[in-house]
């Protein structure tokens, strides 16, 4: 079926660059995205999210970019800290009262 | 606001016992729960849709009779694994959506609980 993914299981930075994390969807019916921060033994973490009629939404040291003509999303961390390391998934929302479907995840790295 | 909690975080239970798992709404009233499965360094993986008061829809090779979801109420829902086997060994995760949002919200999730099976 049609599934959300990404291009980079893993991602390493050092503290202080800016980081990108890309995402690519497949369902062109998609009209809401979110990303989510997972911790070990955690539950995700809502961080950002950006609705189909918007290319750009920024948040605190977070900015989500979409690009609905190859169905591209991507999360930009700046000043990028320790405590960023984490998975980071890309969801997306197919439809009203469905669940998210949520992407392969993407491991960041950050080190002092 | 929107906190979603899940109970318990860890078990540890012999195979072919049944355990129970909650997802608790805390300060919002959840008409839809849905549950998640995640084998390690891989993602989410959507194992059924709980309304409120009605069956729950399983996704395609998720067994009804082994993953037992109630609804009862706005406020809970549980997931039973029964006859509990080494392969059902898994994070599972529970998010909830209120009632009267809108689908282009957030969905909250729980923290998730580490199930073993020995």
């Amino acid at each position: 079926g049609e599934s959300v993914g990404l291009h980079l299981p893993t991602l390493s930075v050092q503290e202080g660059d800016n980081s990108i994390i890309n995402c690519a969807y497949s369902n062109s019916a998609s009209d809401y995205f979110i990303w989510y921060k997972q911790e070990s033994g955690k539950g995700p973490q809502f961080i950002i999210d950006i609705r189909s009629n918007m290319d750009k939404r920024q948040g605190q040291r977070v900015t989500v970019l979409l690009n609905k003509t190859v169905k591209h999303l991507s999360l930009q961390i700046a000043a990028t800290q320790p405590g960023d390391s984490a998975v980071y998934f890309c969801a997306e929302n197919p439809g009203a009262g469905t669940a998210l479907i949520f992407g392969k995840g993407t491991t960041l790295s950050v080190s002092s | 606001g929107a906190v979603v909690s899940q109970h318990p975080s860890r078990v540890i239970c012999k195979s072919g016992t049944s355990v129970k798992i909650e997802c608790r709404s805390l300060d919002f009233q959840a008409t839809t729960m849905f549950w998640y499965r995640q084998f390690p360094k891989q993602s989410l993986m959507l194992m059924a849709t709980s309304n409120e008061g009605s069956k729950a829809t399983y996704e395609q090779g998720v067994e009804k009779d082994k993953f037992l979801i109630n609804h009862a109420s706005l406020t809970l829902s549980t997931l039973t694994v029964t006859s509990a086997h080494p392969e059902d060994s898994s994070f599972y995760i529970c998010s909830a959506s209120s009632k009267g949002s809108s689908y282009n919200s957030p969905l909250h999730f729980g923290n998730g609980t580490r199930l073993t099976v020995t």
